[in-house]
């Protein structure tokens, strides 16, 4: 049963405009999530995190929400560029049972010239 | 700056057949995972490690072993290859269990 869900497969945006990847879960025990960013051919890099104690975190033309009674999060991207182009997983864990992180499926977004 | 290396990179197996999958991080990291990841299925933890000398099962940890002897190294073992084990199979770790560290992957395809 899949915790962490990304129900968007795909996701195409014009380049200069705002990039929104969306990603649910189900365990209210998930305290802390993750964003990875994975080109073709290599292993997901970290992008952005934020714990449940916050509703939003910035890191240059990224930005993370949460929201807690919604179990969601989303990550924002502006302006896009074509280097963004990947697949994104979002990933949540649950720290006082341990470190085990859930993924998503990923959301595909091609970022168009 | 080598990071997280995975070796093999590719492999073939027949059904039935052993194989070890390597991987080694130089980051002095003490958490180290197995993933694996099918299309529609995102990444799967197999199995994963707090620390030298321990491993502890994931989510989809059937017909797979784990060792954990150096702190540097998490291998993962097939005993015996099945189909349903052709997957592309990433290794992560991390300092303290928060950001994870991936390799670069290891293509694996079990006829």
């Amino acid at each position: 049963d899949q915790q962490v869900k990304q129900n968007s497969p795909s996701l195409s945006v014009q380049e200069g405009r705002i990039s929104i990847l969306n990603c649910d879960y189900t365990n209210s025990m998930f305290d802390y999530f993750l964003w990875y960013k994975k080109y073709p051919a290599e292993g997901p890099t970290f992008l952005i995190s934020i714990s449940s104690i916050k509703d939003k975190n910035e890191d240059g033309r990224f930005t993370v929400f949460l929201n807690k009674s919604a179990k969601h999060l989303s990550l924002h991207i502006v302006p896009s560029q074509p280097g963004d182009s990947a697949v994104y997983f979002c990933a949540a864990s649950a720290r006082v049972t341990g470190n085990q992180f859930y993924f998503g499926t990923g959301t595909s977004l091609t970022v168009i010239p | 700056n080598a990071g997280v290396t995975q070796t093999p990179k590719f492999r073939v197996l027949k059904t039935g057949q052993s194989m070890t999958l390597l991987c080694a991080q130089d980051m002095n990291h003490e958490y180290m995972y197995w993933y694996r990841q099918d299309p529609g299925m995102g990444l799967r933890l197999i199995h994963y490690s707090v620390g030298e000398g321990t491993t502890a099962k994931g989510e989809v940890p059937d017909g797979y072993n784990v060792s954990r002897l150096k702190k540097q190294n998490f291998l993962l073992g097939l005993e015996s290859a099945a189909p349903s084990q052709t997957s592309v199979y990433f290794c992560a770790s991390s300092y303290n269990g928060n950001v994870l560290t991936f390799g670069a992957g290891s293509r694996l395809t079990v006829l």
